[in-house]
């Protein structure tokens, strides 16, 4: 079952705050974090494995909450380096796949 | 760099055609994945081999079959090439059978075009 992530996309200027969200209709038992910069690889970010959980990854943090199936992304005082599309992952329970999210395009403007 | 190397990086050919993409995943590394990217569909899992067994099957189509070999590495071997085929195919690897706890690490990506 693949997460459903949210906004699709997401213009912001330097210096303002984002969050996104990730949400699914099945348990989850942790969610992955990755960024995929324009004509780059996915580069990890974070997991997150225990209900209410925050991680934090520069000025990047997130949250899961298991009762309500989601996880959020938080960017604080967006950088230019943090444009690009952020994907959320969840694996099944007993399996070993990552089923990510359609991604949200972050793009930060002077 | 991630450590994993892909090749090719690009590649383009004709429909009905048969394409084997290769993966070396980083040193010690003994799960390999493979994902398909299309632009509508995002990053579709498509299979996991853990020390040259499969251990996960996702959306691969019966014309696509990958196996890792005694030193890790990967192939993807993709035959009777669609239109739809055309996509970027990655290949990621872990330390171990992945699951919840394991990073994944992305190479930088084949390029299928089908023309």
């Amino acid at each position: 079952q693949q997460p459903v992530q949210s906004p699709q996309a997401v213009i912001l200027r330097e210096g303002e705050d984002a969050v996104i969200n990730c949400s699914s209709s099945k348990a989850l038992y942790s969610v992955h974090w990755y960024r995929q910069k324009h004509g780059e690889a996915p580069v990890f970010l974070m997991i997150l494995l225990k209900g209410g959980e925050q991680k934090g990854h520069e000025k990047i943090s997130a949250s899961f909450n298991e009762k309500k199936q989601q996880s959020s992304l938080y960017l604080t005082a967006s950088q230019l380096s943090y444009s690009g599309t952020y994907f959320c992952g969840t694996p099944a329970a007993g399996s070993y796949q990552l089923t990510f999210g359609k991604g949200t395009k972050l793009s930060v403007i002077p | 760099d991630s450590g994993v190397t892909q090749t090719p990086k690009h590649l383009i050919t004709a429909t009905g055609q048969r394409v084997t993409l290769r993966c070396s995943p980083r040193s010690g590394d003994l799960s390999v994945y493979w994902y398909q990217q299309s632009l509508d569909q995002g990053l579709q899992f498509l299979i996991q081999y853990y020390n040259g067994e499969e251990r996960a099957k996702g959306n691969i189509l019966e014309r696509f079959s990958a196996q890792q070999f005694p030193d890790l590495h990967s192939e993807l071997n993709l035959s009777s090439l669609e239109l739809g085929d055309s996509a970027l195919y990655f290949c990621a690897s872990s330390p171990d059978g992945g699951g919840h706890t394991g990073e994944l690490f992305f190479g930088e990506g084949s390029r299928l075009t089908v023309l």
